[in-house]
């Protein structure tokens, strides 16, 4: 069965700091998706990026970047400089095609609160 | 472009007693879904519609909850009668394609926290 684990249950940094969010998943698909969702405190989840299981570039958006690792089967998430509006719960979700259809399984999510 | 809208926001009722929810997607997205998040947990799939049929509702306890899309646009999602473990999060949320959707971006709704006492 496709798992997504994501053993930070919450994380407390100072402004600036630099912060990592962990994500190790399991599946037996050779092709999947993997992501990572926001969520604030209004509720709804919001996208930050999706990647494909044949592409293991790590990738940077402004303050945020990426690790991907097959061998590990790691996704981690690293927040540079972090600042009080990233304080949300972040969930790790994992898309392949086990039983037939293709449904997103997210992790138990993990608080991040960024204190000024 | 207006996003997922979802009402209510809160409701609180007694066990046994039914709710609707209801959801209207972004215009033009074929993929809709509804998710239950309980409290310290990430979101479940409950079910996903590709326009106005349903892909998959394995996860979903057809015995009290009951779910619709009928012209593919909006959709309402229903719990008759509830029970205590129904309290959480219910969200929508939808995605462009009507293929391979478990692949792409979702955009998700508020939720509706449901309260059930």
């Amino acid at each position: 069965a496709q798992k997504v684990t994501q053993a930070q249950t919450e994380i407390s940094v100072v402004e600036k700091e630099d912060v990592t969010l962990d994500c190790v998943y399991e599946t037996r698909d050779t092709t999947y998706y993997l992501f990572w969702y926001k969520q604030p405190p209004s509720g709804e989840l919001v996208f930050l990026i999706r990647r494909n299981s044949f592409d293991e570039q790590n990738e940077i958006s402004g303050r945020y970047s990426w690790n991907f690792q097959k061998s590990t089967s790691s996704f981690n998430f690293t927040i540079t400089a972090s600042q009080v509006v990233d304080s949300a719960v972040y969930f790790c979700a994992l898309s392949g095609t086990q039983g037939g259809s293709e449904k997103l399984v997210f992790g138990k999510g993990t608080k991040l609160t960024v204190n000024p | 472009e207006a996003g997922v809208a979802q009402s209510p926001r809160y409701k609180i009722i007694e066990k046994r007693q039914s709710v609707a929810f209801w959801c209207n997607p972004i215009s033009g997205h074929a993929t809709l879904y509804w998710y239950q998040q309980i409290l310290g947990q990430g979101p479940k799939l409950l079910i996903q519609f590709q326009n106005n049929g349903v892909v998959d509702d394995s996860q979903l306890p057809k015995d009290r909850f009951s779910a619709e899309r009928l012209k593919g646009v909006d959709s309402t999602l229903k719990i008759q009668p509830a029970k205590l473990e129904d309290s959480a999060v219910y969200l929508c949320a939808s995605s462009k394609r009507a293929t391979g959707a478990g692949t792409e971006k979702l955009f998700f709704g508020s939720g509706t926290q449901l309260s059930v006492l």
